[in-house]
C-alpha cells in the first residue's frame, strides 16, 4: 500500500532555530497538507497546497511558517524561528483528488527546547 | 462545517462488536461522513466514508439513517490492536478535514 513518508521521525531543536520537516507524498497525489497535533490535543490544520501554491492556511500558519515543493516528490514545511509552543507532532497528508480520503504520514515529533 | 458530537471514550472486550455513534444535526446536503482512526504517535488513517444508508469495507461498516443526522461506525469483533482514537468528520469532500476530539476506544482482553 502506498505511503506518505516523513523525515525525520523526531527532531529536537533549540528555540529560535530554523527547522525543515520533510514529506514525500504518494506519487500520483495532487493535494498536499500539513497538520499538527500538540500532545494530548486535537489534530489541527495548518496549510493545504495544490498546483504549486498554497490553497488555504489556518491562523496557526503565520509568517514563521512556509511550505515548498522543491521538486516532483518532496513537500517541506519550514519553521523559521522555532518557539517552545511549536513542539508538536507534525503530520503531512496527501490525496489523489479533491473528493478522496487523505493519506497521512507517521509524523515528525518536533521538540523545541 | 457541520459540528459533530461523539462519546469521549468507550471500552469494549476483545471479540465484541463495537458501535460508535456520531451526531451531526446540522449536516448539509453536500456533506459526507468520514471516519478516521489514530493510534498513539501516528497519523490518522482513513477508515470509511459514506453519504447515506450503509457502506461496508474490509475494516468497518458505516450506518447512516435516512435523516443523516447521525451515523454509526461499526467495528466487528474488535481486537486489542483496535485500541485507538476514532474521529467522525462531516463535510463537503472538497473541503479540508477538521478533526474534533474523537472517541478513545479501549479494547480490553
Amino acid at each position: 500500500e502506498p505511503e506518505v513518508t516523513q523525515t525525520p521521525s523526531h527532531q529536537v531543536t533549540q528555540m529560535g532555530q530554523e527547522v525543515i520537516l520533510r514529506c514525500v507524498p504518494i506519487s500520483n497525489h495532487l493535494y498536499f497538507y500539513w497538520y499538527r497535533q500538540i500532545l494530548g490535543q486535537k489534530v489541527e490544520f495548518l496549510v493545504s497546497f495544490y498546483n504549486n501554491e498554497i490553497s488555504e492556511k489556518s491562523e496557526i500558519f503565520d509568517d514563521q511558517f512556509s511550505v515548498e515543493r522543491p521538486d516532483g516528490s518532496n513537500f517541506t514545511l519550514k519553521i523559521r524561528s522555532t518557539k517552545l509552543e511549536d513542539s508538536a507532532m507534525y503530520f503531512c497528508a496527501s490525496k489523489e483528488g479533491q473528493s478522496y480520503g487523505y493519506t497521512f504520514g507517521s509524523g515528525t515529533r518536533l521538540t523545541v527546547v | 462545517l457541520a459540528k459533530t458530537t461523539q462519546p469521549i471514550s468507550m471500552d469494549s472486550y476483545e471479540g465484541q462488536e463495537v458501535n460508535i455513534t456520531c451526531s451531526h444535526n446540522n449536516i448539509a446536503t453536500n456533506d459526507y461522513i468520514t471516519w478516521y482512526q489514530q493510534f498513539p504517535s501516528q497519523g490518522p488513517r482513513f477508515i470509511i466514508q459514506g453519504y447515506k444508508t450503509k457502506v461496508t469495507n474490509e475494516v468497518a461498516s458505516l450506518f447512516i439513517p435516512a435523516d443523516r443526522k447521525s451515523s454509526t461506525l461499526s467495528l466487528p469483533r474488535v481486537s486489542l490492536s483496535d485500541t485507538a482514537v476514532y474521529y467522525c468528520l462531516v463535510g463537503d469532500r472538497y473541503q479540508k478535514v477538521t478533526f474534533g476530539t474523537g472517541t478513545k476506544l479501549q479494547v480490553i482482553p
